[in-house]
């Protein structure tokens, strides 16, 4: 069955540290999709990253990173430097298409707390 | 930009009231799609709909329906509200079933 696990469930950090959430999966398909989702306390849920499965290149966009592994089914999620600004829920989802549609299987979330 | 909009930030209803919830994006998106998010259940999906008139369960639709009339608007309804569908409610659409989901600011639901 699908499956997405972050373990974190809660993180706080001082602005301008690092901060790495961690964010593993289970899927038996060999073609699926990554997701990561910042959920702020306005509530809405702002899309930051999709990833294919047969693409392993970390990605890079300005203050935040990715890191997608295969081998562990994992697909980790860096801020660095943090901000006040960073302050928020994150959701990692993987795709499962039914049918002719498609469906996201969420992870929990974790919320980052950072202080300043 | 991707725009989703939902008819209310805000609704409270009373048990046993019929609630439609609303939900219209503007970018042709094929799959559009309602979860409902609880504190320490993260996001649950009820019903999605990959085309006008087509629907699909998703994990939680017990007490929900919904509509599909047009491509851009899909609607949630609650048949006979309950205490326990209170809850905030989330509409997003896709382009394909592989795309990314884009949401709307939710409807927080209150049912007393």
């Amino acid at each position: 069955a699908q499956k997405v696990t972050q373990a974190q469930t809660e993180i706080s950090v001082v602005e301008k540290e690092d901060v790495t959430l961690d964010c593993v999966y289970e899927t038996r398909d060999t073609t699926y999709y990554l997701f990561w989702y910042k959920q702020p306390p306005s509530g809405e849920l702002v899309f930051l990253i999709r990833r294919n499965s047969f693409d392993e290149q970390n990605e890079i966009s300005g203050r935040y990173s990715w890191n997608f592994q295969k081998s562990t089914s994992s697909f980790n999620f860096t801020i660095t430097a943090s901000q006040v600004v960073d302050s928020a829920v994150y959701f990692c989802a993987l795709s499962e298409v039914y049918n002719q549609g498609g469906k996201l299987i969420f992870g929990q979330g974790t919320e980052l707390s950072v202080k300043p | 930009d991707v725009k989703v909009t939902q008819s209310s930030r805000y609704l409270v209803k009373r048990t046993g009231e019929k609630v439609f919830l609303e939900c219209v994006q503007d970018m042709d998106h094929e799959n559009m799609f309602w979860y409902r998010q609880d504190p320490g259940l993260g996001l649950r999906l009820i019903y999605f709909s990959y085309d006008v008139k087509m629907k699909e369960k998703g994990d939680i639709p017990e007490g929900y329906s919904v509509s599909r009339e047009k491509k851009e608007r899909f609607s949630l309804i609650l048949e006979s509200a309950s205490t326990n569908q209170t809850s905030m409610y989330l509409c997003a659409s896709s382009l394909t079933g592989w795309n990314e989901q884009y949401f709307g600011p939710g409807t927080r639901l209150t049912v007393t």
